[in-house]
């Protein structure tokens, strides 16, 4: 089946230590994306990537780091200096970065 | 970041009642989409809308494209039970690779 795979779906952490965070798409888009979701917010992007070894700092990058090194990949790592790091984390990903933007099942990280 | 004011923030309807709900903003977009989130569970698209005016359905969804760029409705009409959940808007800045999203209207149905 075609779509965006995200793992884990639930993830615990002890404060202080990274985890990262994985998004595999087998769509053949060009850009993917990493969106934060709280309560009661709108999604907030973290980082997104127009093409392999390339990507962009959103408007929450801090405390976040990512990689593009293959088109299908682009997993998300939850540093340590996040202040707050518990929240739902979505992957998206689209054609271009116009159009229609499909996302992955989510990951929820909480930290202990 | 920048939001969309999307309304209402919640809905209890019957089943069988239509929905209403809309995205505003001062920005103008190129793109607009509609989608639908269950507890614990990514988005899903339902609706896409490329161009000022447009109406566009989808069974029993319909959404436009407002014809200033900077709004959109999403419409469901006869709703059933299955309709329950947070539906929420997205809008993508004309020039940019950028979404900005609605803080969603939680729809619950009653049966």
């Amino acid at each position: 089946d075609g779509g965006i795979t995200q793992s884990p779906k639930y993830l615990f952490r002890k404060e202080g230590q990274n985890v990262t965070l994985s998004c595999e798409q087998n769509l053949n888009h060009d850009a993917m994306y990493w969106y934060r979701q709280d309560p009661g917010q709108g999604l907030r992007l973290i980082y997104y990537s127009q093409i392999v070894n390339d990507f962009q700092k959103g408007d929450i990058a801090e405390g976040y780091s990512v990689s593009r090194e293959k088109k299908e990949s682009f997993p998300l790592t939850v540093t340590s200096a996040q202040k707050n790091p518990t929240a739902f984390y979505l992957c998206a990903s689209s054609i271009s970065t116009t159009g229609e933007l499909f996302f992955g099942e989510g990951s929820r990280l909480t930290v202990l | 970041g920048q939001q969309l004011n999307q309304s209402p923030q919640s809905m209890f309807i019957q089943e069988g009642e239509d929905v209403s709900m809309n995205c505003t903003s001062s920005s103008i977009f190129n793109t607009w989409l509609w989608y639908k989130q269950e507890p614990g569970e990514g988005p899903v698209l339902l609706i896409a809308l490329y161009k000022a005016g447009e109406l566009t359905s989808n069974g029993r969804l319909t959404a436009q494209f407002g014809i200033t760029r900077k709004d959109s409705f999403l419409n469901i009409s006869a709703s059933i039970p299955s309709d329950v959940g947070i539906y929420f808007c997205a809008g993508q800045l004309s020039g940019t690779y950028k979404y900005i999203f609605g803080t969603g209207t939680r729809l619950k149905v009653l049966a």
